[in-house]
């Protein structure tokens, strides 16, 4: 499967723990983009990068948000401290060609957090 | 205000209806527009983009107002399978790709 792979796809944790979600793009894309999701409500941004440049992260992002590209490959969603409103599908998505505006989607990773 | 805004639905139509989604964004810098679709439980794919002398695929016509600010998107002869949530994004700032999505509209398509 050449497709962008996220891992873990399920993540049940306690309040309080960190979590790490682990995004594969498509090979040779080098926009990637990071995308929370909750029920009945759009994919809303968190952040993106340009091979290993983070552009912007979303101001709605607390610090306890960090995510990292740093071979311009693979990217890390790391969350800290958890809480139970970041319980939420965390989508990763890349692209090779922006101006089309068609990103490519993981799977995504479920966050549950008790 | 959202950024993007959807009127979220459900629009319950039977098959063979015309049905129109309209989509309402902010900022007037947006420079260009999309249309997604989101199965249930599923990844969100590019439908089609939005361009400014609107433009059609198929069953699928799309059409933007910039003066406005709002996107449409109409189904014409409406499948089964048309059933979905339509998202609609926008681009922000031109040059990044700062692609922001709406909530959606879901379409149920009944027999």
């Amino acid at each position: 499967d050449t497709g962008v792979s996220q891992d873990p796809r399920h993540k049940i944790t306690k309040r309080g723990q960190n979590v790490t979600f682990r995004c594969d793009p498509i090979s040779e894309h080098n926009r990637l983009y990071w995308y929370r999701q909750t029920l009945g409500q759009g994919p809303e941004f968190l952040t993106y990068f340009q091979n290993e440049a983070q552009l912007e992260k979303s101001r709605l992002l607390s610090d306890r948000f960090s995510a990292e590209r740093p071979k311009g490959s693979f990217s890390t969603l790391e969350i800290q401290r958890t809480e139970q409103g970041d319980s939420a599908m965390y989508l990763c998505a890349s692209t090779l060609r922006v101006n089309t505006g068609e990103l490519f989607f993981g799977e995504g990773s479920r966050l549950t957090v008790l | 205000r959202k950024e993007v805004e959807q009127d979220p639905g459900p629009f319950n139509v039977p098959e063979g209806a015309t049905v129109a989604f309209n989509c309402t964004y902010s900022n007037s810098a947006s420079q260009s527009f999309f249309w997604y679709r989101q199965d249930c439980r599923k990844e969100p794919k590019l439908l089609m983009s939005v361009y400014s002398s609107g433009n059609e695929d198929g069953r699928f016509t799309a059409q933007l107002n910039r003066a406005s600010q709002y996107i449409s998107l109409l189904i014409r002869d409406s499948k089964l399978s048309d059933s979905a949530t339509y998202l609609c994004v926008v681009n922000e700032e031109d040059s990044s790709y700062k692609l922001i999505f709406g909530s959606g509209t879901r379409l149920l398509v009944r027999p």
